[in-house]
């Protein structure tokens, strides 16, 4: 079956513009996952939905970051006014379901973004 | 907070031999999961293993084992009979278990392996 999905694959963005990612999880998959690799900071984890419903934010960088999930499924990240420092690539995951369904993530193959 | 250290940035191996990337990682959960993640060129994440902390038997995937010690935290990773396919960067990574999948994966900072033909 089709696997993790994210467009668009690579984004160029001009400083103080919006954006915003895409995440096509697996279908059936309750949980999706949002990471973000950068040469600086490695894998960091940002943000967690179960269903359409994110439990805790606290992961995302700054304000400027927000993501949805609608249906129990597509999910969008917005970086909003866009720096520098937001340039990386963004990864999408999704599982089964929560507990012990999701020790098994199904990666996306990413979004690299890039801030000039 | 749980961190995962991996000390080696680059390893270099021959094609046919084996070779063991290193991973530590700190925590004062007793229970949590551990894998490896593969990430080639294309850089989709592709699990490798993973290893479940109430298990005390080694996990092995084919050519792909580990060596769990829990009570040192430490989690390497052997990759027998190497082939070029297996380039890439390697990350191990760790989720708790009272998360429920909430808190989702801590990675440690990679290791590039090279695949020397």
């Amino acid at each position: 079956g089709a696997g993790v999905s994210q467009s668009p694959s690579n984004k160029v963005t001009e400083k103080g513009k919006d954006v915003e990612l895409r995440c096509d999880p697996i279908s059936g998959h309750t949980a999706l996952y949002w990471y973000r690799q950068s040469l600086g900071q490695g894998l960091e984890f940002l943000i967690y939905f179960q269903g359409n419903s994110a439990p805790d934010k606290s992961g995302l960088p700054s304000d400027r970051f927000s993501a949805e999930r609608t249906g129990g499924s597509v999910s969008t990240l917005t970086i909003q006014r866009t720096q520098q420092e937001d340039s990386a690539v963004y990864l999408c995951a999704s599982s089964l379901g929560p507990g012990l369904a999701a020790y098994e993530q199904y990666f996306g193959p990413g979004t690299r973004l890039t801030v000039t | 907070a749980q961190t995962v250290t991996q000390s080696q940035p680059e390893m270099s191996v021959q094609e046919a031999e084996t070779v063991t990337l290193s991973c530590t990682y700190d925590t004062s959960e007793s229970d949590y999961y551990l894998f490896w993640y593969k990430q080639p060129p294309s850089r989709q994440m592709i699990l490798v293993i993973r290893q479940e902390a109430y298990k005390q038997q080694n996990a092995t995937e084919n050519r792909f084992s580990v060596n769990f010690q829990k009570a040192a935290k430490s989690f390497s990773l052997k990759i027998s009979d190497s082939q070029l396919g297996d380039a890439a960067m390697y990350f191990c990574a760790y989720r708790g278990y009272s998360g429920g999948g909430a808190d989702g994966l801590t990675f440690g900072k990679g290791t590039h392996l090279i695949i020397q033909p």
